[in-house]
């Protein structure tokens, strides 16, 4: 079970929008910022939001990232086939003295 | 252009030791730190541990004290990780990552990855 727990998979139709949720607690995403990473199949992660909601350059900003209390979660906005990828939330944790990361979700693109 | 490049694939024998380096570019080595994150097959992310690369300072995951490694040679811009007492459980592709950014180490980010190095433990 991970610590930042995700749903394990979503889906969409193109030109959709889309949102991922990923739940924390007051050790991790309470009080710490939360970080998206994108990984295309067969590929590395990539950094897709930093500090909650910053996109690196070259990000679409049709991806969107916001966090309230202990959650966080990622928009995606005018879904498209090159999105299909998992999805992992991560945060310091301060408890536990380690950065955390959610399960993953898989995106489908239908 | 940042970028990090590992080493390639590794097959061991369980109770043997993988070192696992990452040689980055691109910008000034010792202002980020490089962390190590695994992810074993089909699986999610897992954090291993962090070294700044200014002063050899870690940080390793306590489920790893003990048994994990990370190092790093300024002069040739390259980091490493070595694991020892491999098990089953070991098989993963292990990634370096540059990390940094934050105003302070709980804001950090990951960013870039290295391409990822599978390591395989079968007898």
């Amino acid at each position: 079970q991970s610590v930042l727990p995700q749903p394990p998979s979503a889906s969409g139709t193109p030109g959709q929008r889309v949102t991922i949720s990923c739940s924390g607690s007051r050790s991790n995403i309470g009080i710490n910022a939360v970080n998206w990473y994108q990984q295309l199949p067969g590929t590395a992660p990539k950094l897709l939001i930093y500090s909650n909601n910053q996109r690196p350059s070259g990000v679409p900003d049709r991806f969107s990232g916001s966090k309230s209390g202990t959650s966080a979660s990622l928009a995606i906005s005018g879904l498209q086939s090159e999105d299909e990828a998992d999805y992992y939330c991560s945060a310091w944790d301060d408890s536990l003295n380690v950065w955390v990361f959610g399960g993953g979700t898989k995106l489908t693109v239908l | 252009q940042v970028h990090l490049v590992q080493s390639g694939a590794e097959v061991k024998k369980p109770g043997a030791s993988v070192k696992v380096s990452c040689k980055a570019s691109g910008y000034i080595f010792s202002t980020y730190g490089i962390s190590w994150v695994r992810q074993a097959p089909g699986q999610g992310l897992e954090w291993m541990g962090w070294i700044n690369t200014y002063n050899g300072n870690t940080n390793y995951a306590q489920k790893l004290q003990g048994r994990v490694t990370m190092t790093t040679d300024t002069s040739s811009t390259t980091s490493y990780m070595e694991l020892r007492g491999l098990r089953s459980g070991d098989t993963a592709v292990y990634y370096c990552a540059r990390e940094g950014g934050g105003l302070s180490g709980s804001d950090n980010w990951f960013d870039p990855w290295g391409q990822g190095t599978l390591v395989t433990v079968s007898s």
